[in-house]
């Protein structure tokens, strides 16, 4: 089956700029994750969608990102406007309904705010 | 609250040699999840293995090896005759359940492995 896919898989852009990056998850999969890893460090969860619902935002600095998950499928991040510390890999994960289940991870977009 | 520590942030050995990476976990809840990835240079974290808190039989999968002890609140990772193919950074995660709360997955900081030929 096709894993989860993300786009762009690079992106520099300057400060206050805005960026948008998009994920498909895997198909069937209900929940949907958009983790925040700056260099090394682990994945810090930023929103977690239950089909197109928001089951968990308490990280997401909501003063400049912003996610969505229309038709409980494909979903955006964004970014606007972007600080320096915004520099990090965006990686994107789904898994299925079950409480429990491990969650599958796209390749993630390397965003570099200069 | 939950936490996951993974206090070992760099390790190097010798290939062949075998490595184990340490987790520790916080949560207050009686029915939860443990994970472990690992994230090659490539960037993509690869999921390894899923153990439920109900479930302490260690596993055995190829040369990877899992301790899990509640006691203890660990789940330790063991890769028996390492190769270079195995230099990566390893995660463990942690997802606990609660009625009427959706599990969400949080990660330790990770353990840098080298492996040395």
């Amino acid at each position: 089956e096709a894993g989860v896919a993300q786009s762009p898989r690079y992106k520099i852009i300057e400060k206050r700029q805005s960026v948008a990056f998009w994920c498909n998850p895997i198909s069937g999969h209900a929940t949907l994750y958009w983790y925040q890893q700056i260099l090394g460090q682990g994945p810090k969860l930023l929103i977690q969608f239950q089909n197109n619902g928001v089951v968990d935002d308490s990280q997401l600095p909501k003063d400049r990102f912003s996610a969505e998950r229309l038709k409980g499928v494909d979903s955006t991040l964004k970014i606007q406007p972007a600080k320096l510390e915004d520099s990090a890999v965006y990686l994107c994960a789904s898994s299925s309904i079950k409480v429990g289940t491990e969650a599958f991870f796209g390749q993630g977009t390397r965003l570099t705010v200069v | 609250a939950q936490k996951v520590t993974q206090a070992q942030t760099e390790i190097s050995v010798v290939e062949k040699e075998d490595v184990t990476l340490d987790c520790v976990y916080e949560t207050r809840d009686t029915t939860y999840y443990l994970f472990w990835y690992k994230q090659p240079p490539s960037g993509e974290l690869v999921f390894l293995i899923r153990r439920n808190s109900f479930d302490e039989q260690n596993e055995i999968s190829g040369r990877y090896s899992w301790n899990f002890q509640k006691s203890t609140s660990s789940f330790n990772f063991t890769i028996t005759a390492s190769q270079v193919v195995d230099s990566a950074v390893y995660f463990c995660a942690l997802s606990d359940v609660l009625v009427g709360r959706d599990d969400k997955i949080i990660f330790g900081k990770g353990t840098r492995l080298h492996i040395l030929p």
